[in-house]
């Protein structure tokens, strides 16, 4: 069973364009996030909720903007896709509390591509 | 400065040989530590974590943490070929709303040849 799923795997879009990706977990975690991987490996936080609600919210352009309808899933919108938004994007989850409870599980990425 | 530096490597060495990766960091709030490993096109998986200073040894891996220095290593004996990935050092605070945020070094690519 795969613990955190993302749709779609890959991706390529024109610039301008809007898209989102979608993430999933069955884990029964309280915590999703959203990174950003760029092509020397950084990852990057972009956004944290906590059971539906922002807890992180990075710099990062308000054209991106994170959704999540219940507390398994946390949905990444992009609008006015730019050149630069190119990276693998991760989604994470995991169980807040002291020590390594909170271990952040990761999704297998989301590789977008902007031409 | 950024708050968590490492070497990108690449690192090449070949079998059975003993692997240091390093990373320093800048901020002293910071309390767990953590190597996560990434192959591939894969997403990062975690390999050991630590809390605070002292040294902890899984297996063939080790990882070690001096506060005082703010400098963490992780050790891979004996490394194989299979060890080849990305290892990604992460470090977190211990309380309030940043509890939750892992802050990341670049990663270093990490190749073991037979």
């Amino acid at each position: 069973d795969t613990a955190v799923s993302q749709t779609p795997k890959y991706l390529v879009t024109q610039m301008g364009n809007d898209k989102s990706i979608k993430c999933e977990q069955n884990l029964g975690h309280d915590t999703m996030y959203w990174y950003k991987q760029d092509s020397k490996k950084f990852l990057k936080i972009m956004f944290s909720y906590n059971n539906k609600e922002l807890i992180i919210n990075e710099t990062v352009p308000n054209r991106f903007s994170p959704k999540s309808p219940d507390k398994a899933h946390l949905n990444l919108h992009i609008n006015s896709l730019e050149l630069g938004d190119s990276a693998v994007y991760f989604c994470a989850s995991s169980q807040p509390g002291q020590g390594i409870s909170n271990e952040q599980f990761f999704g297998p990425g989301t590789r977008l591509t902007v031409l | 400065q950024k708050e968590v530096e490492q070497d990108p490597g690449p690192l090449s060495v070949p079998e059975g040989a003993i692997v240091s990766l390093n990373c320093t960091y800048s901020n002293s709030a910071f309390q767990y530590f953590m190597w996560y490993r990434q192959y591939s096109r894969k997403g990062p998986e975690l390999l050991m974590y630590t809390y605070s200073s002292g040294n902890k040894e899984d297996g063939r891996f080790t990882a070690q943490v001096d506060k005082s220095s703010k400098y963490i290593s992780l050790f891979i004996r004996d490394s194989q070929p299979s060890d080849s990935a990305t290892y990604l050092c992460a470090m977190r605070r211990n309380s309030g709303g940043s509890n939750y945020k892992l802050t990341f070094g670049k990663g270093t690519l990490l190749t073991v040849n037979p």
